[in-house]
């Protein structure tokens, strides 16, 4: 089946350590981005790939750092920079032209303490 | 400044009623306009989509009328089920800027009662 996958689902860190997440998708999608969402809040753009081995920030890209060595993978630092790590963060895709819909993996839940 | 608004943060609707999601823009050049579904602690699910072309576009239970000079969306849900239960998130694409950015709204959350 064709989609998006992200590891962990639960991720706890202790402040200061940098943190990887995991996104992943079979879809054969040229662009993916990563958002993140705090309670009572639209998702908000941190970073988005339109294409391998590049990609721009968003809107909230501060702490954060990528990377897109491969199509399917495009995986998520927060680093210690970022002063209100935790959140629910969501990866998606979407295809040619990136006009279309966005097609979003489960998420990852990180809590830093 | 919230660019995208979703000025009900819920709604509850008795179940084979209409659901009514509004969703409110500010910049005339929002061109593309999607609707998502999202249920908690999972990624959300797309809906449907509107070109600025269009006024309406309908998918099953499914449709959303767009009035650009009111610069209004809305998701209409006919007839509501206990399983549409969940958040409701409208995004709006900044065509203009010539990349794959989206703004979303902050969310209704849409509660259907049995």
């Amino acid at each position: 089946d064709g989609g998006i996958t992200q590891s962990p689902k639960y991720l706890f860190r202790k402040e200061g350590q940098n943190v990887t997440l995991s996104c992943e998708q079979n879809l054969n999608h040229d662009a993916m981005y990563w958002y993140r969402q705090d309670p009572g809040q639209g998702l908000r753009l941190i970073y988005y790939s339109q294409i391998v081995n590049d990609f721009q920030k968003g809107d909230i890209a501060e702490g954060y750092s990528v990377s897109r060595e491969k199509k399917e993978s495009f995986p998520l630092t927060v680093t210690s920079a970022q002063k209100n790590p935790t959140a629910f963060y969501l990866c998606a895709s979407s295809g040619t032209g990136g006009r279309g819909e966005q097609y979003f993996g489960p998420g990852t839940r990180l809590t830093v303490t | 400044d919230q660019q995208v608004k979703q000025n009900s943060p819920s709604l509850s609707v008795q179940e084979g009623r209409i659901s009514i999601l509004n969703c409110d823009y500010t910049n005339s050049m929002f061109d593309y306009f999607l609707w998502y579904k999202k249920y908690p602690a999972e990624g959300p699910t797309f809906l449907i989509s509107i070109s600025s072309i269009k006024d309406k576009n309908e998918d099953g239970r499914f449709t959303v009328f767009l009035n650009k000079s009111a610069k209004h969306l809305s998701l209409h849900i006919v007839p509501s089920q206990p399983g549409d239960s969940a958040v409701y998130f409208c995004a709006a694409s900044p065509g203009w800027q010539g990349t794959y950015k989206y703004i979303f709204g902050t969310g209704t959350r849409l509660k259907v009662l049995a």
